[in-house]
């Protein structure tokens, strides 16, 4: 079956650090990757994402992530975070040679920025 | 243009109570899914829509049954609330099966008691 893992549950920088968040998952086909953002007591927010071309796609609020089909990753990466980054992170994938319900999260990655 | 709507906010229920979950959303999206958010296990799909009238199960569908009889409106109905059920439930749509991208609506949080 097809599965996303996140490696960190819960990440916790300083102003201005750099972030990376790592996204791999287990089907071998093509694929869409996404990342979505959920700020606390909010709804899901599409963050970036992946179709097909430049495997570095950029998102919203300063984000980026980087497709590298040979390990099976989507990490998504910020230069510099802010205070109002905090939030917690899904990836998802999504088969393409496949309708409906193969659309499958990651377990999430809370990221807490510090002042 | 509100996008995707649910109704309501946040309900409590007592164990073996029935309640229906409204999603409506005004963005002519063919496909509509309710999921369930439970903390370190991110979303998993209950059931999806790809059309009016269509419903299909996704990962965890026991316990839960959909309608769509409108376009613009997808049901989630619990007909005996346990408290397993106890999440947060969203409600996404998405325009088809090649353009991916789902819009989330702002959950429902539901605790049973």
């Amino acid at each position: 079956a097809q599965s996303v893992s996140q490696h960190n549950h819960h990440v916790i920088l300083s102003e201005a650090a750099s972030l990376e968040l790592g996204c791999n998952y287990s089907y071998g086909g093509t694929v869409n990757l996404f990342w979505y953002v959920q700020y606390p007591g909010q709804h899901l927010q599409l963050l970036l994402k992946y179709f097909s071309g430049d495997p570095l796609v950029k998102g919203i609020k300063g984000f980026e992530a980087e497709f590298i089909k040979s390990k099976f990753s989507f990490n998504l990466r910020k230069p510099s975070v802010q205070w109002s980054d905090t939030a917690e992170y899904f990836c998802a994938v999504k088969r393409r040679d496949n309708y409906g319900q193969n659309f499958v999260f990651g377990p999430g990655t809370r990221l807490s920025v510090l002042p | 243009n509100a996008g995707v709507t649910q109704t309501p906010k946040f309900r409590v229920l007592k164990t073996g109570q029935s309640m229906t979950l409204l999603c409506a959303q005004d963005m002519n999206h063919e496909y509509m899914y309710w999921y369930r958010q439970d903390p370190g296990m991110g979303l998993r799909l209950i059931h999806y829509s790809v059309g009016e009238g269509t419903t299909a199960k996704g990962e965890v569908p026991d316990g839960y049954n959909v309608s769509r009889l409108k376009k613009q409106n997808f049901l989630l109905g619990l007909e005996s609330a346990a408290p397993s059920q106890t999440s947060v439930y969203f409600c996404a749509s998405s325009y088809g099966a090649r353009v991916e991208t789902q819009y989330f609506g702002p959950g429902t949080r539901l605790l049973v008691l």
